[in-house]
């Protein structure tokens, strides 16, 4: 069964750079959330997008922005990238009914150096 | 949104079963209990959800208590590959409502 595929599965960046991850959900799949998890920590809620729109926000820095496609994919943009954003960033999806289980992709790592 | 509590660390011996306790004393009545696990920096994976009734799938076991203020999650006979960071997700997930936010899990060490 097709997954949730995220691309590029690492990344290295240089502080002050930009970076976008890009993130594929399952087909017929229109909700997507963006989450962020620092070493060691919990995965933190950025934010989600319904049907191209964005539905949630959660601690995401001015700094970061997404959205989400006609096809539904949806990329993450990272600008004046810093030390602190080294993380793994991960994405997932969601079916259209209500409270359906989430699916979630391999991730992406970020090294900003 | 509800919030939930969970011990920060487990031992079960490989072979017995691993109850995971969670507590969601605020739990609205129309959200769900979901749990996730995640296997080193893997992405998290979806284990069992429910409302209100005791759920069963081919992974484990969901018991939710009456009041709804508290659930268990079951894993009947513990692997060595079942060890990772188990996460309790109380959450409304609608067309147009999308809250899922992780709180702090358990981490769960089995043990040969």
């Amino acid at each position: 069964a097709a997954g949730v595929i995220q691309s590029p599965r690492h990344l290295i960046k240089e502080k002050r750079e930009t970076a976008t991850l890009k993130c594929y959900p399952i087909p017929r799949h229109d909700t997507v959330y963006w989450y962020q998890q620092g070493p060691g920590q919990d995965p933190q809620f950025l934010i989600s997008f319904y049907e191209k729109m964005q539905s949630d926000k959660g601690s995401i820095p001015d700094r970061f922005s997404a959205q989400q496609f006609s096809d539904y994919h949806s990329e993450l943009n990272m600008s004046s990238l810093e030390l602190g954003d080294s993380a793994l960033y991960f994405c997932a999806s969601r079916g259209p009914a209500g409270n359906e289980k989430l699916f979630f992709g391999s991730g992406t790592q970020l090294s900003v150096l | 949104d509800a919030k939930t509590t969970q011990p920060t660390s487990m031992d079960c011996a490989e072979g017995r079963a691993a109850n995971l306790p969670c507590n969601h004393s605020t739990i609205s009545g129309n959200e769900y209990v979901y749990w996730y696990r995640q296997i080193h920096s893997q992405g998290p994976q979806y284990i069992i959800h429910g409302l209100k009734n005791n759920e069963t799938n081919e992974m484990a076991s969901l018991i939710i208590t009456e009041d709804r203020k508290s659930s268990t999650l079951i894993l009947p006979h513990a692997t060595l590959r079942d060890t990772a960071v188990y996460y309790c997700i109380v959450s409304l997930t609608s067309y147009n409502f999308n809250k899922f936010y992780f709180g702090s899990g358990t981490k769960l060490n089995v043990k040969p």
